[in-house]
């Protein structure tokens, strides 16, 4: 089993509609996780990263962690087609990010 | 674009074979990493350095090898490729070792025919 689960999808939604993401893990040592946005032929763009438990919000996008569940969730507010692309979530126990641990990614589709 | 320059942007090579990747990390940034995409196994780290230093290591196999030089550009060496190796071979680079943003380069598609 992976340290980091996150479905492939791929999630097909309406323009203007939320986009709801998640991931779940099985290390309760890690403290710092990560959104990335991965475009098709690109390479990964860090969205947003939240240190522990709790929410961080940063324009049309909020990160959640719940530590005691061991779940992050990324939501998009109002939907655009340029949000079309791959989100991956990842996860570090330490503030060496380089040792990230990544889901394995979850496909987005905004339809105009 | 990211300021993270990676070449060749394509690869074709046979099994057994040795390649080099190159990465050219943003101006000022002392760290450089490496990451490996595959459709089974997603997206792992390899391995970092940190002006020219390793810093962390990832699974990377036995037979890659990588080294930071003095100009802080990075290269990285795969030996005796297998059909498995063929994957898209991300360098992302920040300015400190660790707790900051990494910028990721826009990657080189190794296809080990």
């Amino acid at each position: 089993q992976k340290e980091v689960e996150q479905d492939p999808g791929p999630l097909s939604v309406p323009e203007g509609a939320i986009v709801s993401l998640n991931c779940t893990y099985s290390n309760s040592a890690f403290q710092y996780f990560m959104w990335y946005r991965q475009y098709s032929r690109k390479g990964p763009e860090l969205l947003m990263y939240t240190y522990s438990s709790g929410n961080k919000e940063d324009g049309r996008f909020t990160a959640q962690v719940d530590k005691s569940s061991k779940y992050i969730s990324l939501f998009i507010r109002d939907s655009q087609p340029s949000d079309s692309a791959t989100y991956l979530c990842a996860m570090s126990e330490d503030d060496s990010w380089g040792k990230l641990q990544f889901g394995a990614g979850t496909q987005v589709v905004v339809t105009p | 674009d990211s300021g993270v320059t990676q070449t060749p942007k394509h690869l074709i090579t046979a099994t057994g074979q040795r390649v080099t990747l190159r990465c050219s990390p943003r101006s000022g940034d002392l760290s450089v990493y490496w990451y490996q995409q595959s459709l089974d196994q997603g997206l792992q780290f390899l391995i970092q350095y940190y002006n020219g230093e390793e810093r962390a290591k990832g699974n990377i196999l036995e037979r890659f090898s990588a080294q930071q030089f003095p100009d802080l550009h990075s290269e990285l060496n795969l030996s005796s490729l297998e059909l498995g190796d063929s994957a898209l071979y991300f360098c992302a680079s920040s300015v400190a070792p660790n707790r900051d943003k990494q910028y990721f380069g826009p990657g080189t598609r190794l296809t080990v025919t």
